[in-house]
């Protein structure tokens, strides 16, 4: 069955420090995959998207992701976090098979100490 | 330019009783999709409207039912309720060409607590 692991539940960075969030898949086939965060009162809002091409994909508010076939990963990286990042990321992916719907992870929510 | 709009933002009903959520997609958008988000959980998908009809359907029993208007707004109906179904029920909504690829934009959600 298609799966989602995030394997962090919450994560604590200082502000200025950089951060990685871990996604694994568990798919036949590269599915599209997706980053997005949900922060408190808020919809949920795209990050990034890999759809083909560059496994190195930039995003808004200075995210970036890596894909790695190899190890079927879609790590969320920046280099530098600010307050105003904490809130819950998810990964998601939408098979090609079944690209109607995503299939989310159980989320990772990160803590910014100032 | 109004994003995805949800009604009501929080409810309380009780088990056995029905309720409707309703979804109004961001403008220019004609695919409207429904999730179920349960405390500490990532989003589950329910089903997909297009066109006035059911695209896609998640693992959700019949007692998930949906619809699509015209000006592709949409409702989320929910009969017999039980504890488990208190969640926070996103809606999402998708540019012509794009629900495929998953790209969605998200209302805030209705949350809904069953006693």
């Amino acid at each position: 069955a298609q799966s989602v692991t995030q394997p962090d539940i919450h994560i604590t960075v200082s502000e200025g420090a950089s951060l990685e969030l871990r996604c694994n898949y568990s798919y036949g086939a590269t599915p599209y995959l997706f980053w997005y965060v949900q922060s408190p009162g808020q919809g949920l809002q795209l990050l990034l998207k890999y759809f083909s091409g560059d496994t190195l994909v930039q995003g808004i508010k200075g995210f970036e992701a890596e894909f790695k076939r190899s190890q079927s990963s879609f790590n969320l990286r920046k280099p530098s976090v600010h307050w105003s990042d904490a809130a819950e990321y998810f990964c998601a992916v939408a098979p090609m098979d079944s690209s109607y719907k995503l299939i989310f992870g159980s989320g990772t929510r990160l803590l910014v100490r100032p | 330019d109004a994003g995805v709009t949800q009604s009501p933002t929080h409810l309380i009903k009780t088990r056995g009783q029905q309720v409707t959520l309703r979804c109004s997609p961001k403008s220019g958008h004609d695919t409207v999709s429904w999730y179920q988000q349960a405390l500490g959980q990532g989003p589950q998908f329910i089903f997909q409207y297009y066109e006035e009809e059911e695209r896609q359907r998640g693992n959700f029993p019949d007692r998930f039912s949906g619809h699509q208007f015209p000006n592709y707004s949409s409702e989320l109906n929910v009969n017999a309720l039980w504890l488990g179904d208190s969640a926070l029920y996103l809606c999402a909504s998708s540019a012509p060409g794009l629900a495929v690829t998953g790209e969605l934009f998200f209302g805030e959600g209705s949350r809904l607590t069953v006693l």
